[in-house]
Formats: C-alpha cells, structure tokens, sequence
C-alpha cells in the first residue's frame, strides 16, 4: 500500500469556478478526514467520515464546500463559485477506528486567481 | 486564544545542537501528536502520546497531562531535522493543531 493519495497535487482556477479534489485514503481505514492549511499556520480542521457517513463539518465549510464519499472509499471536496480566500493547500488524512494516528496524503495546492 | 500554543515560532540552530520545541493546551484531549511538516506540504505523524514519554531514534516526545504541556526534543539535531514540527491534539474526531514551529539545522 502506497499511502493516502491526493489529485491533484496543484490546481489554479480563476475567481468563481467550481473545483474537485479527490483523496483517496489507506485501503484499510475506515475514517477519513480533510484539514485546510493557510500559509504559516497549522492545517485546520473542515470535516470527517466514517465509511461513507459524514459525521462532522466545521463551521469553516460553507454552504460552497461539499464533501462526499459514496462508498467509504475514495473522497472527493468540491468548492463551489471559488473566492481567493479559498487559496490554501487541502490536506486529507485517514485513519482505523480505535487507532487515534492519522496518516495524511501530500495535499492540494489551491489557488484562486 | 488558540487551543493549541507552540513555542518558539522560529528556531535556529547549529548541527549537534539538543532542541526542545513546547506546546501547551487549553482542551481535555484523548493523545497529543506531534508531526513533521516538510516544504512541498506533506505532513508525517511523529509520535501519538497520551502520558509520559516517547522514544524514536533521536527523537524524544514527552507529555504532562496535569500541566497540559509537552515537549518534543531533538538530540545531535543534523540539517536534514530541518522541517516544521506541529503540535496537534485529538478532540473528539478531530486533531486541533498549533500554528507549528519552523526550524532551521545549520551545519
């Protein structure tokens, strides 16, 4: 197993479009989550999966934020009418139940022009 | 307030230097994790404790749970420890993460 993937790795959209990342966790993890990071800060959190059920969202996603993950597999965060504060690199990380150590892909560099 | 505080921001340091990196927080937590950033973004879990002490090659991690502290040590640092290191806590489902310390091994 290769670790949690994420694609893609960089994408630069213009002010107002839509965007798509997918991650796509550990085979064996059941939960999985995304983190958003600003330049010169700690990732924070924006939501979290067991299987396919999204069991919390922060209030830093918006009603322009989306996440799913259809089959508790792969996972995909849509950011809908882009702003430039929506720039940040997109971390996803996933991890087994009642083994608290999160494993994290290499993330999404977003930025809106 | 943050929940999380790491202290310093910044740390130089010269090759074989022992470093220590302190993160306080304000939260009831289930493990306190330290982490490894390098350039380029990807993260690295360094060690997940929930009480007393760590021990991977030449890094240490130790926690006290009554004072909310813990400290990651780096001996014999060498420029290739240059990264950021991240404090994060378990809360809940989620890791509550510092603002991270930048540090710089110089040889």
């Amino acid at each position: 197993d290769t670790g949690v993937s994420q694609d893609p790795r960089h994408k630069i959209t213009k002010r107002g479009q839509n965007v798509t990342f997918r991650c796509d966790p550990i085979s064996e993890h059941n939960r999985l989550y995304w983190y958003r990071q600003t330049l010169g800060q700690g990732p924070e959190f924006l939501t979290y999966f067991q299987n396919e059920a999204q069991l919390e969202k922060s209030r830093l996603l918006s009603d322009r934020f989306s996440a799913e993950r259809p089959k508790g597999s792969f996972s995909t965060l849509e950011i809908q009418r882009t702003e430039q504060g929506d720039s940040a690199m997109y971390l996803c990380a996933s991890s087994s139940s009642g083994q608290g150590r999160q494993f994290f892909g290499p993330g999404t560099r977003l930025t809106v022009l | 307030k943050n929940e999380v505080e790491q202290s310093p921001q910044n740390l130089t340091a010269q090759e074989g230097e022992f470093i220590t990196i302190n993160c306080s927080y304000s939260v009831g937590i289930s493990a306190l994790h330290w982490l490894q950033q390098h350039p380029g973004g990807g993260i690295v879990s360094l060690f997940m404790l929930s009480s007393g002490k760590k021990k991977h090659g030449r890094l240490i991690a130790t926690i006290n749970i009554q004072e909310k502290h813990s400290s990651l040590h780096i001996t014999a640092s060498h420029p290739r420890d240059s990264a950021v290191y991240i404090c994060a806590v378990g809360y809940g489902n989620k890791l509550v993460f510092g603002a991270g310390t930048i540090l710089r091994v110089k040889s």
